[in-house]
């Protein structure tokens, strides 16, 4: 069955620093992948999507990337905030449209 | 504010009980999903539907669990005689269907604990 991980629950990090978190997925080929942020207590929000056929993507200090040769999409933060703390989700888009979701990694910038 | 939106967002029941909880998709949206979030994993597909139509149940979806989307606008999730087990925050979204567009439109979810 199709499969996300996010291998690392949580990273922390200082302040400025580039925050580079991990997604694995196993036993399929996914058309496109998904990074949503998660603040406690809330819903997920939206931040990129990535297609098979891009390398790299990039919105403001966010970059992600998809090797499907390592079958990995790695996110980065660049010059990471301490309001960049929060739970990054990785996801793939099930056969009808719904989304599998890996466990998160929970990222605390520290001041 | 023209996001999803979830009511209600926090329930306390009794072991046994019914619930039901509601999701206002973004109005131009006809696809609208549920999923259920336990603590310290991502959300899980429970259920989707396009307009009215339920299109899919995932194997999440005991008999106790039912949804409906009358005239393809809110949605309503229903839980019968509430299990401990069922204590979660329960998410809807909200998307719309385009070759490009992929991404969904998460409410603020609905705590439920079951006592």
């Amino acid at each position: 069955s199709q499969k996300i991980e996010q291998n690392s629950e949580a990273l922390n990090i200082q302040e400025g620093k580039t925050a580079t978190l991990t997604c694995n997925y196993t036993n399929y080929s996914p058309a496109y992948l998904q990074w949503y942020r998660q603040d406690p207590g809330r819903g997920p929000v939206f931040l990129l999507l990535i297609r098979e056929n891009e390398k790299e993507k990039r919105k403001e200090r966010l970059k992600v990337t998809f090797d499907t040769t390592l079958k990995q999409s790695l996110f980065h933060i660049t010059a990471s905030q301490p309001a960049d703390s929060a739970t990054y989700l990785c996801a793939n888009g099930g056969s009808q449209g719904n989304l599998i979701f890996g466990k998160g990694t929970k990222l605390s910038v520290k001041p | 504010d023209t996001g999803v939106s979830q009511n209600p967002r926090h329930k306390i029941t009794k072991r046994g009980q019914n619930v039901t909880f509601r999701c206002d998709p973004i109005s131009e949206h006809n696809r609208l999903y549920w999923y259920r979030q336990t603590l310290g994993q991502g959300p899980e597909f429970l259920t989707y539907f396009q307009n009215e139509a339920q299109l899919e149940k995932s194997r999440l979806l005991s008999d106790r669990f039912s949804a409906e989307r009358p005239k393809g606008s809110f949605s309503t999730l229903e839980i019968q005689r509430t299990e401990q087990g069922d204590s979660a925050m329960y998410l809807c979204a909200s998307s719309l269907v385009s070759a490009q567009a992929r991404e969904q439109y998460f409410g603020p979810g609905t705590r439920l604990t079951v006592t």
